[in-house]
């Protein structure tokens, strides 16, 4: 069965500084979707990437960056110079394409991005 | 504007009482889902639907139910059968498939049984 595991609960630091958000996934299939999402204090989920399992190319989008690792099944997430605008919570997820557009969801990593 | 909405924001029950939350969505998507989420914790799959009048459980559907009647609405229900309803609930849809397309989610509602 999938599962995604976001080891680090919460995460603070000081504005400026970078920081990786790490996500480790388990499935059985070859052909597999992973998401970011952010959830800021409002509540609702922002979707902010998608990877499939055959493009292991980084991405890079302004400040937000993510390396995907299939060797050590990991999808990784790295904000630089961090803005107290960042502070929310970041749930990573995997979509198995044997189960349509299911999600199964980490836990979640609260950060803070104190001033 | 496209999106989805839900509601209402928060909304308070006393315990026994049904109660049934709104979703609505514009974006013209197939599948529509209802997520749970309790403090600290990420989110659980209540029910969803690839089409309407079709909808699957998901992990935790005991005491709750749905209906799809139209495409671009998926009303929960919180049953008295539910055995801890307080919960953040976020409504979500996305194109249907196994594309793994996005899920776009709502602002979420608050629900508070007491």
């Amino acid at each position: 069965a999938q599962k995604v595991t976001q080891a680090q609960t919460e995460i603070s630091v000081v504005e400026k500084e970078d920081v990786t958000l790490d996500c480790v996934y388990e499935t059985r299939d070859t052909t597999y979707y992973l998401f970011w999402y952010k959830q800021p204090p409002s509540g609702e989920l922002v979707f902010l990437i998608r990877r499939n399992s055959f493009d292991e190319q980084n991405e890079i989008s302004g400040r937000y960056s993510w390396n995907f690792q299939k060797s050590t099944s990991s999808f990784n997430f790295t904000i630089t110079a961090s803005q107290v605008v960042d502070s929310a919570v970041y749930f990573c997820a995997l979509s198995e394409q044997d189960a349509g557009n299911m999600l199964t969801f980490g836990g979640g990593t609260r950060l803070m991005v104190k001033p | 504007d496209g999106g989805i909405t839900q509601s209402p924001k928060y909304l308070f029950r006393k315990e026994g009482q049904n109660v049934t939350l709104s979703c609505e969505q514009n974006l013209n998507h197939d599948a529509m889902y209802w997520y749970r989420q309790d403090p600290g914790q990420g989110l659980r799959l209540i029910y969803y639907s690839q089409i309407v009048n079709d909808f699957q459980k998901g992990d935790i559907a005991e005491g709750y139910s749905v209906s799809r009647e139209k495409k671009e609405s998926f009303p929960l229900t919180v049953t008295s059968a539910q055995k801890n309803p307080t919960a953040f609930y976020l409504c979500a849809s996305s194109e249907a498939g196994t594309g793994g397309y996005e899920q776009y989610f709502g602002p979420g509602t608050r629900l508070t049984v007491t």
